[in-house]
């Protein structure tokens, strides 16, 4: 079965660099989720998208920024790099109001240096 | 604001021995509840979900029953695995919303 996809699964970059993340979520799924995963940390929410619109908002820094798109992918697009944005990045997706139940892709590791 | 709060780890056990890892939840209404796992350079799995009070969630030998009087969802297995080492995270996703709020997850390492 299809899963979600990320890209790129690494990525290193300098301080106060741009980073773009992307995300594609499993087909007929239509609401994504991004979290961060600090290190020996749990997932904190940082924002979702339900039908190209923003249907809720974590932890976002404002350096932040994501969107969905037409055909259901999504990107969260990073600014101003800090040391403190290494983590793993991850994207789920699932059905709107399947209550919970995401699927989990495989995450980006970003490094900033 | 909703919280989840789990037993620290790590936990070690030998193979086939009983696991039990504690989840402890506060929230607004009555959330769902999840356990989700995490292996090592893997993103999270479900592992298995209960949606209202007294429901009982299973898969692949884990079981964890939604306890609205205690606000628990303890997971539990009979006999565990050296393949079922990994990080375990239980979850809610609170009455409104689908967003997910995580514990602190439990290194579960299990010998042969």
């Amino acid at each position: 079965a299809a899963g979600v996809i990320q890209s790129p699964r690494h990525l290193i970059k300098e301080k106060r660099e741009t980073a773009t993340l992307k995300c594609y979520p499993i087909p007929r799924h239509d609401t994504v989720y991004w979290y961060q995963q600090g290190p020996g940390q749990d997932p904190q929410f940082l924002i979702s998208f339900y039908e190209k619109m923003q249907s809720d908002k974590g932890s976002i820094p404002d350096r932040f920024s994501a969107q969905q798109f037409s055909d259901y992918h999504s990107e969260l697009n990073m600014s101003s790099l800090e040391l403190g944005d290494s983590a793993l990045y991850f994207c789920a997706s699932s059905l709107w109001g399947a209550g919970g139940e995401q699927y989990f892709g495989p995450g980006t590791r970003l490094t900033v240096t | 604001g909703d919280s989840v709060t789990q037993m620290e780890g790590p936990v070690t056990l030998s193979e086939e021995a009983f696991l039990t890892i504690n989840c402890t939840y506060t929230a607004t209404g009555y959330p769902s509840l999840f356990w989700y796992v995490q292996y090592p350079g893997e993103g999270l799995q479900l592992l298995l979900k209960a949606t209202k009070a007294d429901d009982k969630g299973s898969n692949k030998g884990f079981e964890a029953t939604y306890r609205k009087e205690t606000t628990s969802f303890h997971l539990e297995k009979g006999s565990v695995q050296v393949s079922d080492s990994a990080v375990y995270f239980c979850a809610l996703s609170p009455l409104y919303g689908n967003k997910l709020v995580f514990g602190a997850g439990t290194i579960l390492r299990v010998k042969s």
